[in-house]
């Protein structure tokens, strides 16, 4: 079993719908809680950052984390063809440089937004 | 400030030949990374160094080796390719107190 699992989809969705990602994990060391966007034949970008249990909103995206549940999620609102591509959970139990930053990442799932 | 810049963009190889995929950052970041990316496998962590000066094995270290050149530049080698080692290739930096990475292009990598 995968330490972080995420449905790779691919999900699509009409222009704007609010879409739901979700990433579940076992280890419970994990404290940071990372969603990266990546578009066709880029390089993975930093979308939001999470410390801990709790939600964070910035403009259309919401993250939220349930570490007693080991789930997290995120969410956009009024989805957008833009927001089309691949979003990847990622996870560290480390705080500072103790885990040197050492992410895993789930499988990423591939978005399509149709207009 | 260009973050993190990768060379080449694109490699095709024959199996056995060796190449060295090369990697820079211009954030001062301590900490750099080499991962390769394949389909329904998402990212795995190949090496990382930690500091200048100082390299590790992550999930996937087999065939491939590393040098951390200066605090600027981490290189990913593989001394003779194998089919299996086709992949995309990205490095990435961290620099702060916060577990976030900064990632490179890629470099897509065919062995055949």
């Amino acid at each position: 079993q995968k330490e972080v699992e995420q449905d790779p989809g691919p999900l699509s969705v009409p222009e704007g719908a609010i879409v739901s990602l979700n990433c579940t994990y076992s280890n419970s060391a994990f404290q940071y809680f990372m969603w990266y966007r990546q578009y066709s034949r880029k390089g993975p970008e930093l979308l939001m950052y999470t410390y801990s249990s709790g939600n964070k909103e910035d403009g259309r995206f919401t993250a939220q984390v349930d570490k007693s549940s080991k789930y997290i999620s995120l969410f956009i609102r009024d989805s957008q063809p833009s927001d089309s591509a691949t979003y990847l959970c990622a996870m560290s139990w480390g705080a500072g440089g103790t885990s040197y930053g050492k992410l895993t990442f789930g499988q990423g799932t591939i978005l399509t937004v149709h207009p | 400030n260009a973050g993190v810049t990768q060379t080449p963009k694109f490699q095709v190889l024959k199996t056995g030949q060796s190449m060295t995929l090369q990697c820079a950052q211009d954030m001062n970041h301590n900490s750099m990374y080499w991962y390769r990316q394949d389909p329904g496998m998402g990212l795995r962590l190949i090496y990382y160094s930690a500091s200048e000066g100082t390299t590790d094995k992550g999930e996937v270290p087999n065939g491939y080796n590393v040098s951390r050149l200066n605090k600027r530049e981490f290189s990913l080698r593989l001394e003779s390719a194998a089919p299996s080692q086709t992949s995309v290739y990205f490095c990435a930096s961290n620099g702060g107190t916060q577990e976030t990475q900064y990632f490179g292009p890629g470099t897509r990598l065919l062995v055949l």
